[in-house]
C-alpha cells in the first residue's frame, strides 16, 4: 500500500514569510509525528497526534511553530514569519499505535521529508 | 551533553566486511531501539527494532542491546556497496508519545 507522503519536496522561502507543510500518513495510522533533521544531524521530534487526544507539542522549538491534524488523516505543519534557522528537512511519520496492541504497531514509518531552505 | 550519541563517521570498509556500528545513550527509562538506515534525500527507513536487551537477527543485521551498559550496536554481515548510506540509531521511553530520541547518525560507505 501507500506509504506516507509529503509535500512540497522542497520549498525555497524568504526569510519572514510562513510555509505550511503537508502530511498524508498511511491510511488506518492513528498515530502521527513531525520530526526536523537539521544538515549532518540526527531527527529532533517536534510533535506528536493521536487520535483525538490533546498533541504532544513538547518538541516545538517556538511559538512560531504550530501543526494540525484533520481527525486521523493530513496533518499540516506552519513555521510563521520563517528565520534562516529554520531550513533543514522536516519528517512526518506515522504509526498504527492503540490498533492491536502489540509492540510492533509502535514502528514509526517516515514519509521522505520536505526540504525547507530559508534565503 | 546528548541523550544519545553516536559516532558520526564516515566509515569506510570493503565490500564482504563486517561493520560495526554503535550508540550510547545517558537515559535508563529508554526501553524501546530502533535501527533505521537513510539513504540520501530520502527519509529514514526502519532496519530493526528491539525491547530487550540481548541479541536480534534478521538476515545480515544484528541488533544488540546492553541496558546495564547503555549501549546498543548494529551488525552488518557480508556488507555490500548498497548499504552504503546513513544509520541512524533511536529509541523512546514507552510513554504517552513513544517519540523517538535519535543519535546523529554514522555515514557507511562500502567499497566495491
Amino acid at each position: 500500500g501507500a506509504g506516507v507522503s509529503q509535500s512540497p519536496s522542497n520549498k525555497v522561502t524568504e526569510k519572514g514569510k510562513d510555509v505550511e507543510l503537508r502530511c498524508d500518513p498511511i491510511s488506518g495510522h492513528t498515530a502521527l509525528y513531525w520530526y526536523r533533521q537539521r544538515l549532518g544531524q540526527g531527527l529532533e521530534f517536534l510533535i506528536y497526534f493521536q487520535g483525538n487526544s490533546a498533541p504532544d507539542k513538547s518538541g516545538l522549538p517556538s511559538d512560531r511553530f504550530s501543526a494540525e491534524r484533520t481527525g486521523e488523516s493530513v496533518s499540516t505543519l506552519t513555521i510563521q514569519r520563517t528565520q534562516q534557522e529554520d531550513s533543514a528537512v522536516y519528517l512526518c511519520a506515522s504509526s498504527s499505535r492503540g490498533l492491536a496492541g502489540t509492540h510492533a504497531e509502535e514502528t514509526q514509518y517516515f514519509g521522505p521529508g520536505t526540504r525547507l531552505l530559508v534565503l | 551533553q546528548k541523550e544519545v550519541e553516536q559516532d558520526p563517521g564516515p566509515l569506510s570498509v570493503p565490500e564482504g566486511a563486517i561493520v560495526s556500528l554503535n550508540c550510547t545513550y545517558s537515559n535508563s527509562a529508554f526501553q524501546y531501539f530502533m535501527w533505521y538506515r537513510q539513504y540520501s534525500r530520502k527519509g529514514p527507513e526502519l532496519l530493526m527494532y528491539t525491547y530487550s536487551s540481548g541479541n536480534k537477527e534478521d538476515g545480515r543485521f544484528t541488533a544488540q542491546v546492553d541496558k546495564s551498559s547503555k549501549y546498543i550496536s548494529l551488525f552488518i554481515r557480508d556488507s555490500q556497496p548498497s548499504d552504503s548510506a546513513t544509520y541512524l540509531c533511536a529509541m523512546s521511553v514507552m510513554d504517552s508519545s513513544y517519540k523517538l530520541i535519535f543519535g546523529s547518525g554514522t555515514r557507511l560507505l562500502v567499497r566495491p
